[in-house]
């Protein structure tokens, strides 16, 4: 098991277009987060998977921000008409279902010019 | 609402012992975490502890939590230049809060 993947690791955009990102968990981890990570800030919570529902979404999570898990496995996070705020580390985690260790991927870094 | 501080910055000497702080606001929390995180790059999971234990030991690594408080210490014995990074300290209840992470520099 190599961890939690995330893809791409960078991904520079214009302001307006959409963006996606993919997470590939832990095999076998049934909860996976999606954190956002601003410059000289902690991870903030967006929104949390457990197999395929979607149990927990932030307020910081607004309408152009979507989030799926079709079959328990991998995620992606959909950033529709991207602004300039949108500028951040965005981080996948997962968890097991009796695990105490919440591990983290090595984030996608989001810029939108 | 729910909420973590820690301190911004910590300065020490190599070979000293660090000791990071951290104060969280959810007595529901189930677990506390440090993670480390160096430049560039992702959170890594360094200790975690139980809401109902008053301390872990872990190699260099001892955590300390006082509950009534809502206070927690990270120790870190023997820092190396190799341990400077940001710490992060978080709370799990049903979702985990980040505090904004202490630096720590270590000097040669």
């Amino acid at each position: 098991d190599t961890g939690v993947s995330q893809d791409p690791r960078h991904k520079i955009t214009k302001r307006g277009q959409n963006v996606t990102f993919r997470c590939d968990p832990i095999s076998e981890h049934n909860r996976l987060y999606w954190y956002r990570q601003t410059l000289g800030q902690g991870p903030e919570f967006l929104t949390y998977f457990q197999n395929e529902a979607q149990l927990e979404k932030s307020r910081l999570l607004s309408d152009r921000f979507s989030a799926e898990r079709p079959k328990g496995s991998f995620s992606t996070l959909e950033i529709q008409r991207t602004e300039q705020g949108d500028s951040a580390m965005y981080l996948c985690a997962s968890r097991d279902r009796e695990g105490n260790e919440q591990y983290f991927g090595p984030g996608t870094r989001l810029t939108v010019t | 609402g729910e909420d973590v501080e820690q301190s911004l910055f910590l300065s020490v000497r190599e070979g000293d012992s660090s000791v990071i702080n951290c104060t969280y606001t959810d007595s529901s929390s189930t677990y506390l975490y440090w993670y480390k995180q160096e430049p560039g790059a992702g959170l890594q999971l360094l200790t975690y502890i139980f809401s109902n234990m008053d301390m872990k030991q872990d190699q260099r690594l001892t955590v300390l939590l006082n509950k009534k408080d809502k206070h927690l210490s990270l120790r870190i014995a023997d820092t190396q230049t190799g341990d400077s990074a940001i710490y992060f300290c978080a709370e799990f209840g049903f979702k985990t809060i980040f505090g904004a992470g202490t630096r720590l520099f270590v000097k040669a």
